[in-house]
């Protein structure tokens, strides 16, 4: 029983260089989060998508995409990685009705 | 938006003692109030939540309160052990069914043996 897997769990990126985070759950979850967490700001939402098909905007999406993949997948893509995105990004899913958010490990990502 | 204030930033304590973080909230249409466990390395857990029509809810060592009127909601851990030791976050969220969570800064804890 995995829950939420995230890949890669490390990446160094140069400025200016494009990737995308890959989220997956096995839990038969609906909805799935992408959170950033900086140094003693917390955690805050990026995007979120309430079920397949629908993604909408967190607080602060600005520098990236989503993809829905499908119900298991949810990914985050960074088209021209800025130094300001390096953190740590979480992906959680949750079950439809429940507010309840299960966690991924985190991916560390630093932009140099 | 809403905005969660935490406090204290860190926290030591002897094992066998209690422990009380804050957090206040901004907005008054929150109605959910989660509290999340991070150990080192690990993404956040959650250990304990109440909803807006609750004032306490207890877990065995942990137990949370909510005063609606200040804007304000506690965690309480009890009988405190080393394995206590993490980050903890509260977090509020306006929207039922849902995790988009607006989170506080986290508080370290320590749990001196």
């Amino acid at each position: 029983n995995a829950g939420v897997t995230q890949t890669p769990k490390f990446q160094v990126l140069k400025t200016g260089q494009s990737m995308t985070l890959q989220c997956a759950q096995d839990m038969n979850h609906n909805s799935m989060y992408w959170y950033r967490q900086d140094p003693g700001m917390g955690l805050r939402l990026i995007y979120y998508s309430a079920s397949e098909g629908t993604t909408d905007k967190g607080e602060v999406p600005n520098g990236y995409n989503v993809s829905r993949l499908n119900k298991r997948e949810f990914s985050l893509r960074l088209e021209s990685a800025a130094p300001s995105q390096t953190s740590v990004y979480f992906c959680a899913s949750s079950e439809r009705g429940r507010d309840e958010a299960f966690f991924g490990q985190g991916t560390r990502l630093t932009v140099v | 938006g809403e905005n969660v204030e935490q406090h204290p930033s860190t926290l030591s304590v002897q094992e066998g003692d209690s422990a009380v973080i804050k957090c206040t909230y901004s907005d008054s249409a929150s109605n959910y109030f989660p509290w999340y466990k991070q150990e080192l390395g690990k993404g956040p857990q959650l250990i304990i939540d109440i909803r807006s029509n609750v004032g306490e809810k207890k877990d065995q060592r942990i137990a949370v309160t909510l005063n609606k009127t200040a804007k304000h909601f506690s965690l309480h851990i009890t009988e405190t052990q080393p394995e206590d030791s993490a980050v903890y976050f509260c977090a509020a969220s306006k929207n039922p069914g849902y995790s988009t969570l607006t989170f506080g800064k986290g508080t370290m804890l320590l749990v001196s043996p």
